[in-house]
């Protein structure tokens, strides 16, 4: 079955500091993936996708991911972390499964940046 | 452009009693979905739609069901709440039966059972 797995459950940064989040999914076939972001008290928006192409792809506010087919990967990254950069981050995979897509998420990396 | 709206924002119910969640969508999108959101749990789908008419159980089914008579329109009900279904609830939709979406979510609902 489709899952994905983010491994930091809670991150605290300093400012400026760099952020790496890890996302694992396991899937065999084509899949596209995606971060979303939650800021407090907001709804959930999308960071940053990759469907195909060049593997490190660019989101908003700097934020950046890899795509590593091998280990099946998706990795978060920023290399200088704000404090608005507080919120929840959420890994998505969305796949085609039984003639259909369906889309899941990780269960969330909640991030707070000290000021 | 509302977007994805969720109605109502916060419920608190009784064990046992019952209610619908709505989420309407003014984009045309096909796609829709529900999900749950609890602390360390992230998002779990509970059932999805991938067209007017037509839905599909997602990861966590059990105890909801759902309706998209309207391409617009996509309800979520609780027959018979149980404390576990406390929770805050996202709708979201999407525009492409495809790989490549992207989700559109509303603002939540939070539902407290007691």
């Amino acid at each position: 079955a489709q899952s994905v797995s983010q491994h930091n459950h809670h991150v605290i940064l300093s400012e400026a500091a760099s952020l790496e989040l890890g996302c694992n999914y396991s899937y065999g076939g084509t899949v596209n993936l995606f971060w979303y972001v939650q800021y407090p008290g907001q709804h959930l928006q999308l960071l940053l996708k990759y469907f195909s192409g060049d593997p490190l792809v660019k989101g908003i506010k700097g934020f950046e991911a890899e795509f590593i087919k091998s280990k099946f990967s998706f990795n978060l990254r920023k290399p200088s972390v704000q404090w608005s950069d507080t919120a929840e981050y959420f890994c998505a995979v969305n796949a085609r499964t039984s003639g259909t897509y369906k889309y899941i998420f990780g269960t969330g990396t909640r991030l707070k940046v000290l000021a | 452009n509302a977007g994805v709206t969720q109605t109502p924002k916060f419920r608190v119910l009784k064990t046992g009693q019952s209610m619908t969640l709505l989420c309407a969508q003014d984009m045309n999108h096909e796609y829709m979905y529900w999900y749950r959101q609890d602390p360390g749990m992230g998002l779990r789908l509970i059932h999805y739609s991938v067209g007017e008419g037509t839905t599909a159980k997602g990861e966590v089914p059990d105890g909801y069901n759902v309706s998209r008579l309207k391409k617009q329109n996509f309800l979520l009900g609780l027959e018979s709440a149980a404390p576990s279904q406390t929770s805050v609830y996202f709708c979201a939709s999407s525009s492409r039966s495809s790989g490549a979406n992207v989700l559109t979510f509303g603002a939540g609902s939070r539902l407290t059972v007691l």
